[in-house]
């Protein structure tokens, strides 16, 4: 089992459409979590980090849900700009680092 | 800006010659890592260093070497490229482990 999936998608929505991702993970000892933003061929940026209680950055929004071992994501008012792949990332054990692989988001005039 | 910096951007390099990547940082991060990445793939760790502390993945080939001659400076030998090692090659930096990576432009890298 691969210790975190993301769906890959594409997610294909309109402008101002509310689009939601999730990522999972296999390990319960994860303590930080966080959603990096990769545009085509460019390196991942952070997007934020992931809280016990919850983010909000404007029209992101990034839950954790310890019980069910996931993360999720959430973009209101969809942009153009907001087209991209979204990997989650995470802390697992013996100081490793973990990505998703991504989900992709397009987002269509 | 205090940024992550890698050097070259693009790299073509014939199968079986070895070929350096360079990564330089100004955060005054005490851990770097060196990430593999493939198309539609998650970034695949290779290895990191905490401080001199050297780490590597146990199943990173032993074709891939890593120095870190100071706190600044990483780099990634690849000693004889295969046509599988064609990737982009990801330099990250955190000031702890668990904490946030910040990432370069990374390195494009073909092997012909």
């Amino acid at each position: 089992r691969k210790e975190v999936e993301q769906d890959p998608g594409p997610f294909n929505v309109p402008e101002g459409a509310t689009v939601a991702f999730n990522c999972t993970y296999s390990n319960s000892a994860s303590q930080s979590f966080f959603w990096y933003r990769q545009d085509c061929r460019k390196e991942p940026k952070l997007l934020m980090s992931v809280y016990s209680s919850g983010n909000e950055d404007g029209r992101f929004t990034a839950q954790l849900n310890r019980a069910s071992q996931y993360i999720s994501l959430l973009i209101r008012d969809s942009k153009l700009s907001d087209s991209a792949t979204y990997l989650c990332a995470m802390n697992g054990n013996f100081n490793k680092f973990y990505f998703g692989s991504g989900t992709k988001l397009n987002v269509k005039p | 800006d205090a940024m992550v910096i890698q050097n070259p951007r693009y790299q073509v390099t014939q199968f079986g010659k070895p070929v350096t990547l360079s990564c330089s940082q100004t955060l005054n991060h005490n851990v770097m890592y060196w990430y593999q990445q493939k198309s539609s793939q998650a970034p695949k760790l290779l290895f990191h260093y905490y401080d001199k502390d050297f780490n590597n993945e146990a199943d990173t080939p032993d074709n891939f070497q890593s120095r870190r001659p100071n706190t600044s400076f990483c780099f990634l030998d690849i000693r004889s490229p295969g046509l599988g090692d064609a990737a982009m090659y990801l330099c990250a930096t955190s000031s702890r482990v668990q904490e946030t990576q910040y990432f370069g432009p990374g390195t494009r890298l073909l092997v012909l």
